[in-house]
């Protein structure tokens, strides 16, 4: 079965840049996208298709992904993005896939 | 606007049976693909279930496979979850959400509040 894998936790200094990432294995050849949960809240996409941005998303939010890596980039991080964050991709064989999800802490 | 609501969540004993109901509106309900997702108390995110726009093709993760069943009414815009043989693992918010587009492997755009299912005795 395919896996993702992504650090439990990210910390970031306000104003500043955070990078998530989101390990599988030559994740680079599937379609990657990013949701990010709030507490009490429902998942909202930031990132689809690995580097588009829903309408609504500031371009602050942005995505890549190579190799056996995909990164969420969040510049200018702010207060009101700590959030969790997840990866998400299709797989012929386990279909529908999560990452662990990552909670980003924006000091 | 396009927006999902999900209802019949509850508290359940082990063995036993609920059913999941996700009101869509804002959208053309019959012209995507649906799928349920749901989350464990401070876990993350599973892929449950999906269903086609017809509803003539299913699929389900090996965890619920044979016990949870998918389905819609186009007619009433609404997507169904039935858990029957219900376990303690199976305790989580059960979201609802919509392929936001009408291609493979899509992303979940929107998804809707959850609803709360709690299998204890």
């Amino acid at each position: 079965s395919y896996e993702l894998t992504q650090p439990l936790s990210v910390s970031v200094a306000l104003g500043q840049t955070a990078r998530i990432t989101c390990g599988g294995n030559n994740i680079g050849s599937k379609n990657v996208h990013w949701y990010q949960q709030k507490p009490g809240q429902a998942p909202v996409l930031v990132i689809y298709r690995d580097s588009n941005r829903p309408s609504g998303i500031p371009e602050r939010f942005s995505g890549s992904n190579s190799g056996n890596t995909a990164t969420l980039t969040i510049s200018r991080a702010q207060a009101g993005d700590e959030a969790d964050y997840y990866c998400q991709v299709w797989d012929s064989s386990t279909l529908w896939v999560f990452g662990g999800g990552t909670k980003l802490t924006v000091l | 606007e396009v927006q999902l609501v999900e209802s019949g969540g509850g508290l359940v004993q082990p063995g036993g049976s609920l059913r999941l109901s996700c009101a869509a509106s804002g959208f053309t309900f019959s012209s995507y693909w649906m799928h349920w997702v749901r989350q464990a108390p401070g876990k993350g995110l599973v892929w449950v279930s999906r269903i086609n726009s017809d509803g003539s093709s299913t699929s389900y993760a090996d965890s619920v496979k044979g016990r949870f069943t998918i389905s819609r009414d186009n007619a009433k815009n609404t997507l169904y979850l039935q858990m029957n043989s219900l376990r303690a693992e199976d305790t989580a918010v059960y979201y609802c959400a919509r392929d936001n587009e009408i291609a493979v492997a899509a992303p979940f755009d929107p998804w809707g509040q959850g609803t709360l299912v709690t299998v204890s005795s």
